[in-house]
């Protein structure tokens, strides 16, 4: 059963690069999509963006200048950087799978438990 | 961008009720659209996918439909393990969305 833990600084100061990796443990991640989505808090989902294990990356266009995604496949991880961090970047980030099932629709189907960053001095 | 806007934010119901959530897209995303459950200090859990596809382990008193840019997700004879918040979430831009919250309380 594949699993997702996320990792990385719990803290980042304002003006940094908030630097998180996704491990896939219990499958490959080869032949999948995979995401990054975060929650502020008391707030709702947002979508960050999304890899595929090839390296096609697709972002958030109101993030795109300011994040990075990569997949290292040898290491079965994928990773966000997210640069020049301000107090609004504080959230629960979340890394997911994305599937694609015949016909409509991607779907994420297995996600990370979320690590907790905050962005103060 | 593609925007999902979802009614109601918030919606109080009692066990055994019937509810029904709904998504608007904000042009035709044909049947990309997934429903998300969320607990508090919990990740998302996927329910349906492509609209109306019931994802494998949920219970049939989740449902979801599609008319044009509507979407609708209906929860069928509520059980308290039902009360939480829910996502619409669209994926047919290459720039995914998702939609505000709905969080379904007990009346």
């Amino acid at each position: 059963q594949v699993q997702l833990q996320e990792s990385g600084p719990g803290l980042v100061k304002p003006s940094e690069t908030l630097s998180l990796t996704c491990t896939v443990s219990g499958g490959s991640i080869g032949s999948y999509y995979w995401g990054w989505i975060r929650q502020p808090p008391g707030k709702g989902l947002e979508w960050i963006g999304y890899i595929h294990y090839l390296g096609n990356k697709y972002y958030s266009s109101s993030l795109k200048s300011r994040i990075t995604i990569s997949v290292d496949s040898s290491k079965n991880q994928f990773s966000l950087r997210l640069s020049s961090v301000t107090a609004a970047d504080t959230a629960t980030y979340y890394c997911a799978r994305v599937r694609a099932p015949p016909g409509d629709g991607y779907y994420m189907d297995v996600w990370g438990k979320g690590t907790t960053v905050t962005v103060s001095s | 961008d593609i925007q999902m806007t979802q009614s109601p934010s918030s919606l109080s119901a009692s066990v055994g009720d019937t509810v029904t959530i709904t998504c608007r897209a904000s042009q035709n995303i044909d049947n990309y659209l997934g429903w998300y459950q969320q607990k508090p200090g919990k990740a998302p859990k996927v329910l349906i996918f492509s609209a109306s596809t019931l994802q494998s382990g949920v219970p049939s008193r989740f449902s979801g439909s599609r008319s044009g840019t509507d979407f609708t997700l209906t929860i069928s004879s509520l059980q308290p393990e039902d009360f939480a918040t829910y996502y619409c979430h669209q994926t047919y831009s290459t720039v995914y969305t998702f939609g505000q919250g709905t969080k379904l309380e007990i009346k």
